[in-house]
């Protein structure tokens, strides 16, 4: 059965500082992946999606970048963190597009203080 | 771009009661799923329906998708449904895509 986690579960992070989080799936051989942000109360807004190992696309500017570096790996990271990032971080997996669900995982909650 | 918009916001039923939620978005949907997220939760996929009609339990989703517009069904609510329900569609095109709505909020009273 295919698992997706999720790390850190949350994080607390000063201004200015870098972050990195992480997703892996795992029971799926090359899986579109994506990354989703929620602010608190919000709906969910898509930040990146990739479709292959090495190839990310952006579909929103949060001042945030994404890399997958392996077929089951997906990483969004900051070099500088603003009060603004903080919120629900959602990876989630689909097997191809358009005729297959979409799986999250548990989320990381990001507090920027 | 792609709008997804749901109906009604917030919801309050009493236990037992059924709930209607309602979907409507911009564009043809090639894709179209229900959501839902326990407070301070993830989302978990209730109904993966861009087309017909499905059920499962005591959910029931109906797209119309000529007409850009789905619907769901909760029969007989109780206390642990309570939640945000989130429709969520993509329309094709090269950007893989999945566009929210704001959610329906239900709370579900004893």
């Amino acid at each position: 059965a295919q698992t997706i986690h999720q790390w850190p579960v949350a994080e607390i992070k000063a201004v200015g500082s870098p972050l990195s989080l992480g997703c892996t799936i795992k029971g799926k051989s090359s899986p579109n992946l994506y990354w989703y942000w929620q602010a608190t109360g919000g709906t969910l807004q898509q930040l990146f999606y990739s479709i292959t190992v090495g190839q990310v696309e952006s579909v929103v500017q949060l001042n945030l970048s994404a890399s997958r570096p392996k077929d089951d790996q997906f990483i969004l990271s900051t070099e500088k963190l603003l009060l603004s990032h903080s919120g629900f971080y959602l990876c989630a997996w689909s097997l191809d597009r358009g005729d297959t669900e979409v799986f999250f995982g548990k989320g990381t909650r990001l507090t920027v203080v | 771009g792609q709008q997804v918009q749901q109906s009604p916001a917030s919801l309050v039923l009493q236990e037992g009661e059924n709930a209607e939620l309602q979907c409507n978005f911009s564009s043809t949907a090639t894709q179209l799923q229900w959501f839902y997220q326990r407070p301070g939760g993830s989302l978990v996929s209730l109904l993966y329906n861009p087309s017909g009609t499905k059920h499962t339990g005591r959910l029931t989703s109906t797209t119309v998708t000529k007409e850009r517009r789905s619907s769901l069904h909760i029969s007989s609510s109780q206390i642990t449904d309570s939640g945000t329900y989130f429709c969520a569609m993509d329309s094709g095109g090269s950007n893989y895509k999945l566009t929210f709505g704001k959610g329906t909020l239900l709370t579900v009273t004893p």
